[in-house]
């Protein structure tokens, strides 16, 4: 079963493009959170929302609750961008689903 | 700054070995998980506690045990290593409070080899 579906599984861009990742989950949720893994493992959260729409510098999140889906843009992309990129949804329940993640590489 | 340590960051380890992975949290989070992370499967959840002495089995329980005697401590159990448990271990931790969502917060990952 895979409650949380991302789009694609990987992507290269070119350095200043802009670039979207796409989420779809399938469970009801208090709220989807972005998260970014750079190589070595650390997992930092970028964005947690329920509703609308958030953005923090390059980063915009965006959440349709009546199609359950969220996108991630990045605007301007930059070598220093490529990481991993997690989409997870938490349930009422304070439990957790993630996507498989999408990997991202920015080429100068 | 916030943080979730954890113990080890590389360890290899025989097969048949007991493995203690330890993790603690300094935000007075009342939840703690354990994921493991394989390529092409993303986190899967080991287990988690919601309390002091509470826990929950997650979806790949089998071959693990947990232990939290205290609110800031969680900790992995590997009974009897084997081979298929090489894997990157990752603890989290996070409120439950917050009805409109809880960031969760990662520790930074050991990677275990059983040899």
């Amino acid at each position: 079963k895979n409650e949380v579906e991302q789009s694609p599984q990987n992507l290269t861009a070119q350095e200043g493009e802009f670039i979207t990742i796409n989420c779809s989950y399938s469970v009801g949720i208090s709220a989807l959170h972005w998260l970014q893994q750079h190589p070595g493992g650390g997992i930092v959260s970028l964005f947690m929302l329920s509703s609308g729409k958030k953005k923090h510098g390059r980063l915009i999140a965006t959440i349709n609750i009546q199609e359950k889906h969220s996108s991630l843009h990045i605007t301007a992309s930059h070598p220093r961008d490529s990481a991993v990129y997690i989409c997870a949804v938490e349930n009422t329940g304070n439990q957790f689903y993630f996507g498989t993640g999408t990997s991202l590489t920015v080429i100068p | 700054d916030v943080k979730v340590t954890q113990s080890s960051r590389y360890l290899v380890k025989r097969t048949g070995e007991k493995v203690f992975l330890e993790c603690v949290q300094d935000m007075d989070h009342e939840n703690m998980f354990w994921y493991r992370q394989d390529p092409g499967l993303g986190l899967r959840l080991i287990y988690f506690s919601y309390d002091v002495k509470m826990k929950e089995k997650g979806d790949i329980p089998e071959g693990y045990s947990v232990s939290r005697e205290k609110k800031e401590r969680f900790s992995l159990i590997l009974e009897s290593a084997s081979t298929n448990q090489t894997s990157m271990y990752l603890c989290a931790s996070s409120s439950q409070f917050t009805i409109s969502g809880n960031t969760i917060y990662f520790g930074e990952g050991s990677w275990l080899t059983v040899v």
